[in-house]
């Protein structure tokens, strides 16, 4: 069964410091995706980021960037240089083939970051 | 629209009352999702919609909840009975299957938050 874990249930750093968010997942499937999303206070989802399974290269966009290895199955992210509009709800997930070609999401828990002034 | 929109953004009911949410998707996505946040917690898939059809209930936590989709755009969930275990975040999002649905982003909108009295 898939799974997504997010071991780490709130992070707080003072503003500038990096910070990286873990991701590690379970799937059986050898194709599948993984997202990130940021949720603000204001509570909308917002994409961040899709990575297929076959494409392990990082990415890196302006001061996030993501670290996907499939060897251990994570998906971490990095906030670099954080900033107080950072703080936000983070969440990973997995999406895989399912039957007739339905699509769900499978969300982890969540990590709360919060960046002090 | 530019993005997902939901409506009501808050609903106050009394145990016992129908509610129903609406979701209007991002103009041309033609795949729907309902998910729901409880307090503090991650996101759980209810159903979703391809057209109007609905190939994957399987998140549906009892009958007393429903969906439908007409016209290959707007959708309505529908909670019967409403119970105080039903207070949660109502999240729809959409996407547009250009391959398999599974492999898409998926876009949010802001959320219904209900609160049952």
């Amino acid at each position: 069964a898939q799974k997504v874990t997010q071991a780490q249930t709130e992070i707080s750093v003072v503003e500038k410091e990096d910070v990286t968010l873990d991701c590690v997942y379970e799937t059986r499937d050898t194709t599948y995706y993984l997202f990130w999303y940021k949720q603000p206070p204001s509570g909308e989802l917002v994409f961040l980021i899709r990575r297929n399974s076959f494409d392990e290269q990082n990415e890196i966009s302006g001061r996030y960037s993501w670290n996907f290895q499939k060897s251990t199955s994570s998906f971490n992210f990095t906030i670099t240089a954080s900033q107080v509009v950072d703080s936000a709800v983070y969440f990973c997930a997995l999406s895989e083939r399912g039957y007739s070609s339905a699509s769900k999401i499978i969300f982890g828990s969540g990590t709360r970051l919060s960046i002090r002034p | 629209g530019a993005g997902v929109s939901q409506s009501p953004s808050n609903k106050v009911t009394e145990k016992g009352k129908d509610v129903e949410l609406r979701c209007d998707p991002i103009s041309g996505h033609t795949a729907l999702y309902w998910y729901r946040q409880s307090l503090g917690q991650g996101l759980e898939f209810l159903i979703y919609f391809q057209g109007n059809s609905a190939p994957d209930k399987s998140g549906l936590p009892s009958d007393r909840f429903s969906a439908e989709r007409t016209g290959g755009s707007v959708s309505t969930l529908t909670i019967q009975r409403t119970q105080q275990e039903d207070s949660a975040v109502y999240l729809c999002a959409s996407s547009f299957p250009i391959r398999e649905v599974w492999q898409e982003t998926q876009y949010f909108g802001p959320g219904t938050r209900l609160l049952v009295l």
